[in-house]
C-alpha cells in the first residue's frame, strides 16, 4: 500500500536559515512525487514535483527538493527561509490517485 | 493556466439540510476530478473520484449517499452533503486532472462548511 511518512509535525526556523523538511514514501512502482504548501484556510499550490529524470528537482519560491530511491525519501530544502514562507507542507505520492503525508508546519521566527 | 475554483468558499447550515460545493476546472478540460477532506490540522483525505459522465469512486468508508458527487461537464463537478450534521464540519477541497502522461491535480481554494 502507498503510504507517506512526514516525521516532523512541527519545525521551527529562523529568518535567513536553512531548512529541510523530510518526507519519506511507500510506493509499490516508481513514484511521482510533489511537495504542496497550504497557508490556513486556503487550498494547496504546488511547490515542485519529481517524476523522472534529474533526482534534484528545483520549484517555486526557491524550493528543492532531492529523490532518493535508495531512502525512499523526497526531502524539500530551501537554503534561506523567508518569513512568509510559514505555512503547512505536505509530500504527496502517487499516480492516479495522491496519498498525502500528515504535513509540516514550518513557523518562522524573525 | 490550469485554474482550479471552488464555490462557495464557506458556507453555514442547520443541520438536517444539504449543501452544494461545485468545483471548476477554469482553463482545462478535467474528465477526473478528486474531492478531499481534512479535517483541522489534519492531512488531506481522499473522499471519492468523480469521473465525467459516469459514477463516481468512492473511497472505503465514505458514504456514497450521503456524499453525492455529479460530474456533468468537463468543467464542472460537484459534492452534495446531504443532510448534514455537525460531524460533517470539515474543509472540503477538490483538484481537477490534467490529461498529460503524469497525471497532475491543480487543486481549488477549498470550502469551509460549518454545520450548526
Amino acid at each position: 500500500a502507498q503510504s507517506v511518512t512526514q516525521p516532523d509535525i512541527h519545525i521551527t526556523v529562523s529568518e535567513g536559515a536553512s531548512l529541510e523538511l523530510r518526507c519519506n514514501y511507500s510506493y509499490g512502482a516508481t513514484p511521482y512525487l510533489f511537495w504542496y504548501v497550504q497557508s490556513p484556510g486556503q487550498g494547496l499550490q504546488l511547490l515542485l514535483k519529481y517524476f523522472s529524470g534529474d533526482t534534484l528537482v528545483q520549484g517555486i519560491k526557491g524550493f528543492e527538493a532531492e529523490f532518493k530511491r535508495s531512502q525512499s525519501s523526497f526531502n524539500l530544502r530551501k537554503p534561506s527561509v523567508h518569513w512568509s514562507d510559514a505555512a503547512e507542507y505536505f509530500c504527496a505520492v502517487g499516480g492516479n490517485k495522491l496519498v498525502f503525508g500528515a504535513g509540516t508546519i514550518l513557523r518562522v521566527k524573525s | 493556466g490550469a485554474v482550479v475554483s471552488q464555490h462557495p468558499s464557506r458556507v453555514i447550515c442547520k443541520s438536517g439540510t444539504s449543501v452544494k460545493i461545485e468545483c471548476r476546472s477554469l482553463d482545462f478540460q478535467a474528465t477526473t476530478m478528486f474531492w478531499y477532506r481534512q479535517f483541522p490540522k489534519q492531512s488531506l483525505m481522499l473522499m471519492a473520484t468523480s469521473n465525467e459522465g459516469s459514477k463516481a469512486t468512492y473511497e472505503q468508508g465514505v458514504e456514497k449517499d450521503k456524499f453525492l458527487i455529479n460530474h456533468a461537464s468537463l468543467t464542472l463537478s460537484t459534492l452534495t452533503v446531504t443532510s448534514a450534521h455537525p460531524e460533517d464540519s470539515s474543509f472540503y477541497i477538490c483538484s481537477a486532472k490534467v490529461e498529460t502522461g503524469h497525471n497532475e491535480q491543480f487543486f481549488g481554494p477549498g470550502t469551509r462548511l460549518t454545520v450548526l
